[in-house]
């Protein structure tokens, strides 16, 4: 059964500082993973898919990187700014394209001014 | 382009009630996956359509059930509301070959009170 954990659950960081946020999962035989945002009692927003072919995305100020070997994946944070406060979750899709995601609990970051 | 609308965007029900929620899809996505997020918690799969077919569940009880629309636009409905079932319910659409593996694009959830 897959599992994926997020640690640490909170980070509170001072504006303008570079942040990695970590993601492992137990399952290596994965086919993609998938890092959203969600603002407090919001849905959830993409912000990156990597194929299990694939050693990074990136977009913007974000980049994500996959070791599906060693079962992790980071999402780095460029010059973080408060807006970028909110919780961030990680989800990992079966190899074969399974149906559903399995999330971790998300980590909750807040960038103080 | 559309993205996933779902409605209502709150309500509240009391126990041994019946509530649906609805879902629209994203222009051009044809299947649609449901999810349960408890407070603190990340989601946990519910049940998925491709094709107005059920086409994978997750851990969830038969008082779960649901249908997706030629549209595919889709319900959730839930039977016998327990107050475990107090959640934020989320609604994703995706267009992956047979359902499966596309970037899922998640609309802004129902939240549901059970009293």
């Amino acid at each position: 059964k897959q599992e994926v954990t997020q640690i640490p659950a909170a980070l509170s960081v001072p504006e303008g500082e570079n942040l990695v946020l970590n993601c492992s999962f137990t399952d290596s035989a994965i086919y993609n993973l998938q890092w959203f945002r969600q603002d407090p009692g919001k849905g959830l927003t993409s912000l990156l898919l990597i194929q299990s072919s694939q050693r990074e995305q990136t977009s913007g100020r974000l980049n994500a990187s996959l070791d599906k070997s060693s079962g992790r994946s980071t999402l780095y944070i460029a010059a973080s700014q408060p807006g970028d406060s909110a919780t961030y979750l990680c989800a990992v899709r079966g190899q074969g394209g399974s149906e559903k995601l399995v999330f971790g609990k998300g980590m909750k970051l807040t960038v103080n001014p | 382009e559309t993205g996933v609308t779902q409605s209502p965007t709150h309500l509240i029900k009391t126990r041994g009630q019946q509530v649906t929620l609805r879902c629209s899809s994203q222009s051009g996505h044809n299947t649609v996956s449901w999810y349960q997020q408890a407070l603190g918690q990340g989601p946990q799969f519910i049940f998925q359509y491709y094709r107005e077919e059920e086409n994978g569940r997750g851990n969830f009880p038969p008082r779960f059930s649901g249908l997706q629309f030629p549209n595919y636009s889709s319900e959730l409905n839930v039977n016998a509301l327990e107050l475990d079932d107090s959640a934020l319910y989320l609604c994703a659409s995706s267009s992956g070959l047979a359902g499966f593996g596309g970037e899922l694009f998640f609309g802004e959830g129902s939240r549901l009170t059970v009293l």
